[in-house]
């Protein structure tokens, strides 16, 4: 199947910093990009939709200026989450179509800790 | 409303001893449902796509089947190794592109 790396798998920040996590698609084209947060044992949230060249869709309920979104180009989406609290942390995972048709491929995770 | 629920919520195996998981959705026109493997601290693996109902898709110990109103993956005879959450989600004409999940079953195999 098609490979997204997300980048980077774990990190630790301090409270009132902000932490960028990538997601790349290796061998394909994705224009539409999704951002997820996983809470332990429950299901994946979808945060927003990303779309290449384009302003994000976020959620009900997902602060648009807390989670910065940005899809810059067909292989390249960033999740910035501003300003970090501890309820902040949790396993980030982005996923990509390469067609809204078919199905997603994700990446391996990001586990934020805000200490 | 779009929804998907899984059940079990949670199965335990001995090795050897094949089961059924349960899929059930709703959706306003089903463009696929798909099936995902989830280990600890780690993304979603796809593991099948199903696009009408009767269709079946068969990898190693795992297949998966479609009907209308709902999806089973059935494993047969587990090894330790698929120990993992398995999730369900489906894709639906009017959802642009988003995918709708349900809460997993979290999958253990004994030996």
């Amino acid at each position: 199947g098609a490979v997204v790396s997300q980048h980077p798998s774990r990190v630790i920040c301090k409270s009132g910093t902000s932490v960028k996590i990538e997601c790349r698609s290796l061998d394909f084209q994705a224009t539409t990009m999704f951002w997820y947060r996983q809470f332990p044992k429950k299901s994946l949230m979808l945060m927003a939709t990303s779309n290449e060249g384009s302003k994000a869709t976020y959620e009900q309920g997902v602060e648009k200026d807390k989670f910065l979104i940005n899809h810059a180009s067909l292989t390249l989406s960033t999740l910035t989450v501003t300003s970090a609290h501890p309820e902040d942390s949790s396993f980030y995972i982005c996923s990509a179509v390469p067609d809204r048709n078919t199905e997603a491929f994700f990446g391996q995770g990001t586990r934020l800790t805000v200490v | 409303e779009d929804q998907v629920t899984q059940s079990p919520e949670a199965l335990r195996l001995q090795e050897g001893e094949s089961s059924s998981l349960n899929c059930s959705y709703t959706v306003s026109g089903l463009r696929g449902l798909f099936w995902y493997r989830q280990d600890p601290g780690k993304g979603p693996e796809f593991l099948f796509t199903l696009y009408s109902a009767g269709e079946e898709k068969e990898k190693e110990r795992l297949k998966a089947t479609l009907t209308k109103k709902e999806s089973f993956l059935h494993i047969t005879a587990p090894k330790p190794e698929d120990s993992a959450t398995y999730l369900c989600a489906v894709l639906g004409y009017n959802q642009g592109g988003k995918l709708i999940f349900g809460q997993g079953t979290e999958l253990s195999v004994k030996p």
